[in-house]
Formats: structure tokens, sequence, C-alpha cells
């Protein structure tokens, strides 16, 4: 089973905005509402950032949003900060067997 | 707070049997799903699997002959066994909750080093 498809990389300058796609098939995030998002600092422990494609837990800044089209799901940063440098990691629900799927990551950089 | 707290051996020779246990504090593990999840370092994350404490386990088809997963209900701890270990089995586990409704895993523990070498 292949990992869901983030791009490695991507960069913004402070107060700008970012968006960080995660692709999918039909059988993963195309058919389930059960995509999330989580923020990764070095050496850390991921935490959760969206759930449910689009809701935020308690606690997580709305400058986080998640989205989704089709097969492809969408984290957005508005208003970058310097805190918010980190690996980031979507993650859905899949109907093959292998139950729950990561993204390969991606790191973004605060210019 | 539900705080989760990852334990045991350091290293594992190779062939031989990988073992960790989670330390639940905060909540009991007699409701929600619990998670196992693992990173090679400098890679991504892998979901290995996860427990129910009505004892309903799933588990990632790669992974699915070597690994279990199991409670110890009295202590509030669930425990991962992977046997046969390689070298490609080295990575950070962390324990986590899963909230399987909302396809989230919510609580995490700081993660456990585990390195297999002889």
């Amino acid at each position: 089973q292949s990992a869901l498809t983030q791009p490695a990389s991507v960069s913004g300058s402070p107060g700008q905005s970012i968006t960080i796609s995660c692709t999918g098939t039909s059988s993963d995030v195309g058919n389930y509402n059960l995509v999330s998002w989580y923020q990764q600092h070095p050496d850390k422990a991921p935490k959760l950032m969206i759930y449910e494609d689009n809701k935020r837990p308690s606690g997580v800044s709305n400058r986080f949003s998640g989205s989704k089209s089709g097969n492809t799901a969408s984290l957005t940063i508005s208003g970058l900060q310097a805190e918010d440098e980190a690996d980031y990691y979507c993650c859905s629900y899949s109907a093959s067997s292998t139950y729950w799927l990561f993204g390969g990551g991606t790191t973004l950089t605060v210019l | 707070q539900v705080l989760l707290q990852e334990s045991g051996p350091g290293l594992v020779k190779p062939s031989e049997t990988l073992s960790l246990t989670c330390t639940v504090s905060g909540g009991s593990i007699s409701s929600y799903y619990w998670s196992w999840i693992r990173q090679p370092p400098g890679k991504g994350l892998q979901w290995i699997g996860y427990m129910y404490y009505s004892g309903n386990t799933k588990y990632n088809p790669s992974l699915k002959s070597r690994v279990s997963i199991s409670a110890e209900m009295s202590k509030n701890q669930f425990s991962l066994k992977l046997n046969s270990v390689t070298a490609a089995d080295t990575a950070v586990y962390y324990c986590a909750r899963l909230q399987i409704a909302l396809g989230g895993f919510d609580y995490w523990g700081q993660g456990a080093l585990v390195t297999v070498s002889s």
C-alpha cells in the first residue's frame, strides 16, 4: 500500500499563507471524511491539527484549516509564523486492508 | 489531560522480539482505540495497528504476520510485540489514542527509540 502523496517541502515568509496537498485515491481520501493532519517539530511527537477533513481540535489556532476536493486533501496555514516551521503529515482511513495511511510528510520552512 | 508513556528496551538483537508498553494516565483504556505508530530515523510515519479493550485488533498488513497488540487492563497499559526484527525495524515507536469515528490520533506518547543491532 503506497503512502499518500505530499510535496517534500514548501516554504513561505512570515505573514503569508501556504497550502500543503495530500493526494490519495477513491479508496481512502476520496471516499471518507477521515483525513487528519499532524504537525511535528524536531524530536517531538506529532500533534493533531485537523481531523474529519476540516475540523480543528480545541486549542489549535484558527490559522490552520483543512479542505478536500476529490482525492486530494489540503492543509492551509495563514499568517505564517516562525513557530509553524515543522514537518506536516496527512493521514486517511483506507478501505483497503491498510486501514490508516500516512502521507510521506512535508517540511515547511518559514523564510 | 490524557498522558501516554512508552517504555521498553532501547536495543534489540536481530531475529529477536521487540516489546514495548504504553502506560496511560488521566483516562481509562477501557474505551477508545489505542494504537502504535512508528517512524524510522529521518523518515515518515507508519501505522502499525490498534486495539480496542474488548480484544478487537487490526494490524498493518505489511507487519501483520509479526505483530501483536494487547492490553493489561488492571495496569491501564497496552503493549506491542514485534517478532523476528531486522535493522529495518529500527524506529521511534509512538503509542497514541485513536478517535476512530473522527479519524484522528489525538493523544501521543513522547516516543521510544528502538534500535535493532547485534
